[in-house]
């Protein structure tokens, strides 16, 4: 079964630009979360799709949105880009219902200059 | 506000050591506690632990919880260089909250040959 895949994998933004990252979950899986992990901050939980609903938001501002697909993929959005956005943007992906354990895709490393 | 910590926040051994990596937590309706293994990119799913008491053992690597102090350890036994990576704790709550991971800090470890 192949595992959770992100694109693009690396990003570089200019501050105020806008940025949109992709996830395609394991197949089966309908929920996808997203979190951002810095250096300082560790990991932070932004949002959860389910079934093309956000059903759980982290502490972000309005400027990081997201939404779900029929298919499960999900885009995270970043508007007007700010340094401090610069992380490496993960998301995971479960089959509800259970104790069921996340799996995470690789990543996409975004960078704002 | 409901936290995870993690300790020790780094550690160095040699090959051949066993290590104890800690995490406690204070989180309201707790569901389950995973524990995640991340070299260079994602985060790789180790344990999921939901009941006190039940050692969960994968290889070298067990993990316990205790739910009456909150708190879990993973032990690692005759580490190898291999072992060398970021070891997350998150803890996962009930309801509303199901699928949104509530990360530590994570322990860096380092096994040198």
């Amino acid at each position: 079964k192949a595992g959770v895949t992100q694109t693009p994998r690396y990003l570089i933004k200019t501050r105020g630009q806008q940025v949109t990252l992709s996830c395609s979950p394991i197949s089966g899986h309908r929920s996808v979360s997203w979190y951002q992990q810095t250096p300082g901050q560790g990991l932070q939980f932004l949002f959860e799709y389910f079934s093309e609903t956000q059903r759980n938001k982290g502490n972000f501002p309005g400027r990081f949105s997201g939404r779900q697909f029929s298919n499960s993929r999900s885009e995270m959005n970043v508007s007007t880009l700010e340094l401090g956005d610069s992380a490496l943007y993960l998301c995971a992906s479960s089959s509800p219902g259970g104790y069921v354990e996340q799996y995470f895709g690789p990543g996409t490393r975004l960078t704002v200059t | 506000e409901d936290k995870v910590v993690q300790s020790p926040l780094s550690l160095v051994v040699h090959e051949g050591d066993t290590v104890t990596l800690n995490c406690s937590y204070e989180v309201t309706n707790f569901r389950s506690l995973l524990w995640y293994k991340q070299e260079k990119k994602a985060p790789t799913f180790l344990f999921m632990l939901t009941s006190s008491g039940i050692e969960k053992k994968s290889g070298r690597l067990s993990s316990i919880l205790d739910k009456k102090e909150l708190f879990s350890i993973l032990n690692i036994t005759a580490t190898q260089t291999g072992d060398s990576a970021i070891y997350l704790c998150a803890v996962e709550r009930t309801g509303g909250n199901t699928g949104k991971l509530i990360f530590g800090q994570g322990t860096t470890l380092q096994v040198k040959p």
